[in-house]
């Protein structure tokens, strides 16, 4: 059971716009900053997003991220076929004093 | 750029240890703050703890607590994991990590990672 939660899996068309909730609470996104983790299978996962919103250079622009209150949402726009991918949001857990991800989610761009 | 690299595969018997590397290239490992994340076979990602910048010691997840050990050689710029008393549930990928951790002026935690080593396979089994 993870501490955030990111819905099993999202779909859309090529071309179209997905996006991808992570909740948590008042101890982790209510209270520091979120970062967003692409995982290609058999990979190591790859930072995407970090600090709510920041893109690390090689992100392209069509990757957006943002946070209000207690959840963080993932968008992506101009969909392709190379992004299907498991996607995981992380933060730090004040509570807990831990790392925490969500359990990820599973994008199929069909 | 700094690059991880993480030693092979390992199977292992239930009771036993196992130590996985992370070499560090293009810097220094005393100057970066490392973290070990872990994933289950078709599971989601599990950090298991890392140095902390604000406190200057390593830290530990509670689940991991007494079983798992962080170490880094200086003179070879490489980072360990050691995992004591392996169970089936210890098979898993376990990745190194670099991360970024500060608290902003409104004491909000930034905290990310970036870059990732390879993964390493731990198997665990009888």
């Amino acid at each position: 059971q993870s501490v955030l939660t990111q819905p099993p899996s999202v779909s859309a068309a090529p071309g179209q716009k997905v996006t991808i909730s992570c909740s948590g609470s008042s101890a982790n996104i209510g209270k520091n900053y979120v970062s967003w983790y692409q995982q290609f299978p058999g990979t190591a996962p790859k930072l995407l997003i970090y600090e709510n919103k920041r893109r690390p250079s090689g992100t392209p622009d069509r990757f957006s991220g943002s946070k209000s209150g207690t959840s963080a949402t993932l968008a992506i726009s101009g969909l392709q076929t190379g992004d299907e991918a498991d996607y995981y949001c992380g933060t730090w857990d004040s509570g807990l004093s831990a790392g925490v991800f969500g359990g990820g989610t599973k994008l199929t761009v069909l | 750029q700094v690059h991880l690299v993480q030693s092979g595969a390992e199977v292992k018997k239930p009771g036993a240890s196992v130590k996985v590397s992370c070499k560090i290239s293009e810097y220094t490992v005393s100057k970066l703050s490392m973290h070990w994340v872990r994933q289950a076979p078709g599971k989601g990602l599990e950090w298991m703890g890392g140095f902390d910048p604000e406190d200057g010691e390593t830290v530990y997840t509670q689940k991991f607590q007494g079983r798992v050990t962080m170490t880094e050689d200086i003179s070879t710029d490489t980072a360990y994991m050691e995992l004591s008393s392996l169970r089936s549930d210890d098979t898993a990928v376990y990745y190194c990590t670099t991360g970024v951790q500060y608290y902003d002026n409104s004491g909000s935690r930034v905290y990310w990672f970036d870059p990732w080593g390879q993964g390493t396979l731990v198997t665990v089994t009888s």
